[in-house]
């Protein structure tokens, strides 16, 4: 059965300081992943998107970045964060274009920037 | 370019009560896919139901049931004799039926059941 890891599941973090955030999935081959954002009570945002290993698409201007470096494993950065970077961040993965499936989320990261 | 309505922010009712979430979409595409999601205290994002655009049969499944009307672009979320466990809130989404999948969401409803 196909898993999604995501960590840390909270961080505090200085103005200023860098970010990784790290997700992973299981049990699955060339997923489409997902990096959401969910500012305090408000929707969620989709910020990154990537179809393939190497292969971001940015939806929003932002300070952050995203990179996919293997086939399952989804990174969301920043050189130096904001205060408005603080928020709930959700990876997701879905089966790969050509099929219409559900998205699976991760846990979670809820990041404070300070 | 696609949008998701979720018109209440916050709904409280007394359990034992029927409650119904709206949602109100507008997309150009022929080929599309609704979702509803829960997502509790603890943050992460449960699914609860999928329906593709072709399919506009009602859906029911134990206290949840959905009401999806094309004519009117609404996915309709109804929970029978609420309970306090389904306190959380609830995020309608759309998605593309053919190229990019991401999904759209709306802003959520938050449903508090007081017991």
């Amino acid at each position: 059965s196909q898993t999604i890891h995501q960590w840390p599941a909270t961080l505090v973090q200085p103005v200023g300081s860098p970010l990784s955030l790290e997700c992973t999935v299981e049990g699955t081959s060339n997923p489409n992943l997902y990096w959401y954002r969910q500012a305090a009570g408000r929707g969620l945002q989709l910020l990154f998107y990537s179809v393939g290993i190497g292969q971001i698409s940015s939806e929003v201007p932002q300070n952050l970045s995203a990179s996919r470096p293997q086939d399952r494993q989804f990174i969301l950065s920043s050189k130096k964060l904001l205060l408005s970077d603080s928020g709930f961040y959700l990876c997701a993965w879905s089966l790969p274009v050509g099929t219409a499936q559900r998205a699976f989320f991760g846990q979670g990261t809820r990041l404070t920037v300070v | 370019a696609q949008k998701v309505t979720q018109a209440q922010t916050e709904i409280s009712v007394v359990e034992k009560e029927d409650v119904t979430l709206d949602c109100v979409y507008e997309t150009r595409d022929t080929t599309y896919y609704l979702f509803w999601y829960k997502q509790p205290p603890s943050g992460e994002l449960v699914f609860l139901i999928r329906r593709n655009s072709f399919d506009e049969q009602n859906e029911i499944s134990g206290r949840y049931s959905w009401n999806f009307q094309k004519s009117t672009s609404s996915f309709n979320f109804t929970i029978t004799a609420s309970q306090v466990v389904d306190s959380a809130v609830y995020f309608c989404a759309l998605t593309r039926g053919t190229g990019r999948r991401a999904l759209t969401f709306g802003s959520g409803t938050r449903l508090q059941v007081q017991p």
